[in-house]
């Protein structure tokens, strides 16, 4: 069965260096997601991406976070300098229509010291 | 400020009885309800979608939505261990550039052997 896949499973870096966590959907979906959870919390929402533009974005994803598409099957998020609250389980979902069923990837656990 | 509303729990319940789960959301606008399962350190796991208003069954799980309420819920029968889980709420919200799920905090659920 086809399956969103992430990696790194685990990343840890200093505060200040930037991260990119890769992410594979699921082959014939078109609408891609990254949605984080701070340990204990609820899961949030970070931004939408269709047709190779955002489609939209929280307050969270600001100007240090940016998404990419760089070939036909990847998708994925940069955080270009990164703060300790930023610390938290980073998921990848595909979904093929808007009102579908949104798959999530295993999760990266980004933790920044 | 659009909201998803669960019962943190813990719900525990016998192996054998039926665990009720439920869910409200604020906006009327919504259109598409989700739970997922999610175990501690994991991804959140599809269990049952539904778009309209009444009863969805599948398997030992019956989702049941009332829009005129704004509620939702999630019936699990012949309540296994291994269903001990963190059972969480999405709600979709998409139309236009609009297009996200806004997640409960999750009801934790134990049931006992």
């Amino acid at each position: 069965e086809p399956e969103v896949t992430q990696t790194p499973s685990h990343q840890v870096t200093q505060m200040g260096q930037e991260v990119i966590l890769r992410c594979v959907p699921i082959s014939n979906h078109l609408y891609f997601y990254w949605y984080r959870q701070i340990l204990g919390q609820k899961v949030e929402f970070l931004v939408s991406f269709y047709n190779n533009e955002i489609s939209e974005k929280s307050e969270i994803f600001d100007d240090q976070f940016s998404v990419e598409r760089p070939d036909g099957s990847n998708f994925t998020l940069k955080i270009r300098s990164t703060k300790l609250e930023d610390s938290a389980m980073y998921f990848c979902a595909s979904s093929a229509r808007q009102e579908e069923t949104q798959y999530f990837g295993p999760g990266t656990r980004l933790l920044v010291l | 400020q659009k909201e998803v509303e669960q019962n943190s729990g813990p719900l525990s319940v016998p192996e054998g009885a039926i665990a009720s789960l439920n869910c409200t959301y604020s906006d009327r606008g919504s259109q598409s309800f989700f739970w997922y399962r999610q175990y501690s350190g994991k991804s959140p796991e599809l269990i049952m979608s539904i778009y309209s208003n009444g009863d969805k069954e599948d398997g030992r799980f019956t989702a049941q939505l009332n829009k005129a309420s704004q509620y939702v819920s999630l019936l699990i029968r012949d309540s296994q261990p291994s269903d001990s889980a963190t059972y969480l709420c999405a709600v979709n919200f998409y139309g236009g550039a609009t297009n996200k799920l806004i997640f409960g905090t999750g009801t934790l659920l134990a049931v006992q052997p």
